[in-house]
């Protein structure tokens, strides 16, 4: 069974702050996504990653596919950027499976 | 940009009532997914839906359950006798191939009470 470990769980930052969170997987996987959920609880995707690095405007990932290890960084981080951060893994074709979750705050 | 959408944003049923969460995915979408969101708990996976069939499903999608693409563009998730305990938040995902990006609709809210 392929757990999905995520850390922190809570992570508040001053504005402008570079955050980094942290995804573990116990298991081979076909791909890693992250995801944001809003206080009102609609999710967005992020990213879609197998291998390497991606960048999306301050937002970058990256995976170690050896270390089963990824990691969502965001620099300059901005109050809009407060949400739940969540890891997902997909090792077979179509079943995910989410970590809990790191909640960000990040204050004025 | 499209986007999925679901209908409706939050309902409230009656326990052993049935219900029909309903998601329009993003039109040129082939892979349609259901998750659910136990309040305070991790997103699960329910099931995945290719080519007019269920693809895979995961050990919560018991008989209670069920999904169909009745139209071209409708995606539903039926609850057949509702439970307390099926009080979550229920949302739709789409993706173009089953190794691309999923895109999430802003969810349903449903209460049993």
């Amino acid at each position: 069974k392929n757990e999905v470990e995520q850390s922190p769980q809570n992570l508040t930052a001053q504005e402008g702050e570079f955050i980094t969170i942290n995804c573990s997987y116990s298991v081979g996987i076909s791909a890693l996504h992250w995801l944001q959920q809003h206080p009102g609880g609609g999710i967005v995707s992020l990213f879609m990653l197998s291998s390497g690095k991606k960048k999306h405007g301050r937002l970058i990932a990256t995976i170690n596919i050896q270390e089963k290890h990824s990691s969502l960084h965001i620099t300059a981080s901005h109050p809009r950027d407060s949400a739940v951060y969540i890891c997902a893994v997909r090792w077979g074709l179509y079943d995910m499976r989410f970590g809990a979750g790191t909640r960000l705050t990040v204050k004025p | 940009e499209p986007e999925v959408t679901q209908t409706p944003s939050h309902q409230v049923t009656q326990m052993g009532q049935e219900v029909i969460l309903r998601c329009v995915p993003i039109s040129n979408h082939l892979y349609f997914y259901w998750y659910r969101q136990i309040l305070g708990q991790k997103v699960e996976f329910l099931v995945s839906f290719y080519n007019n069939e269920i693809s895979e499903k995961s050990e919560i999608f018991d008989d209670q359950f069920s999904v169909e693409r009745p139209d071209g563009s409708n995606f539903t998730l039926k609850i057949r006798s509702t439970k307390l305990e099926d009080s979550a938040m229920y949302f739709c995902a789409s993706s173009e191939t089953g190794n691309t990006e999923a895109f999430f609709g802003q969810g349903t809210r449903l209460t049993v009470v």
